[in-house]
């Protein structure tokens, strides 16, 4: 098993629309939790930090369930600037390490 | 966002040449380090840790005579590929751990460099 899982997708939606991801690990020592965006070909660029109570980022709302060690995120109203692949990261151990799902592809369409 | 650069972002070199990529956290100060490689279509895989001022950790897999590590300071880190050949061609990104204490607790965040392209002929 992964440590940490990810649907590929791709998933296509049109403009205004609310798509939601979903994140599975496997280290229930797991401490730390993020959603990172990677465009083609550039580097992933942090996203959220994901906190226990789940937190909300204006059009973006993290989620994190412990007893399920599951995590997900959901966006309101995308926009076209939001197509990218969208990655869920997790602490590896002390030494603050991460560890990369594979990613799920989002395009939206005008 | 904290900002951390990498130089070049891209090389093309010979076989057998060595290359060094740097990279710098410009507004923070890093006592971690962090790099990746990532191959086209595939997820970012960690190839070492570079704590300042002590050796690098080396993932499993991972040659540390072959890949060099040295994180002199606070701000900058350097990996060498050394005697590199064609199935070293990747997209290699560093990242600076930058750790802060907020109400939720400790936050310890990666931020990445915007990658180094090698391609070697």
């Amino acid at each position: 098993r992964k440590e940490v899982e990810q649907d590929p997708g791709p998933f296509n939606v049109p403009e205004g629309a609310t798509v939601a991801f979903n994140c599975t690990y496997s280290n229930s020592a797991s401490q730390s939790f993020f959603w990172y965006r990677q465009d083609c070909r550039k580097e992933p660029k942090l996203l959220m930090s994901v906190y226990s109570s789940g937190n909300e980022d204006g059009r973006f709302t993290a989620q994190l369930n412990r007893a399920s060690q599951y995590i997900s995120l959901l966006i309101r109203d995308s926009k076209l600037s939001d197509s990218a692949t969208y990655l869920c990261v997790v602490n590896r151990n002390s030494a603050r390490q991460l560890t990369f799902g594979s990613g799920t592809q989002l395009t939206v369409l005008p | 966002g904290a900002v951390v650069s990498q130089h070049p972002s891209w090389v093309i070199c010979k076989s057998g040449t060595s290359v060094k990529i740097e990279c710098r956290s410009l507004d923070f100060q890093a006592t971690t380090m962090f790099w990746y490689r990532q191959f086209p279509k595939q997820s970012l895989m960690l190839m070492a840790t570079s704590n300042e001022g002590s050796k690098a950790t080396y993932e499993q897999g991972v040659e540390k005579d072959k890949f060099l590590i040295n994180h002199a300071s606070l701000t900058l880190s350097t990996l060498t590929v050394t005697s590199a050949h064609p199935e070293d061609s990747s997209f290699y990104i560093c990242s600076a751990r930058r750790d802060r204490v907020q109400a939720v607790g400790e936050l310890y965040e990666q931020y990445f460099g915007p990658g180094t392209r090698l391609t070697v002929t």
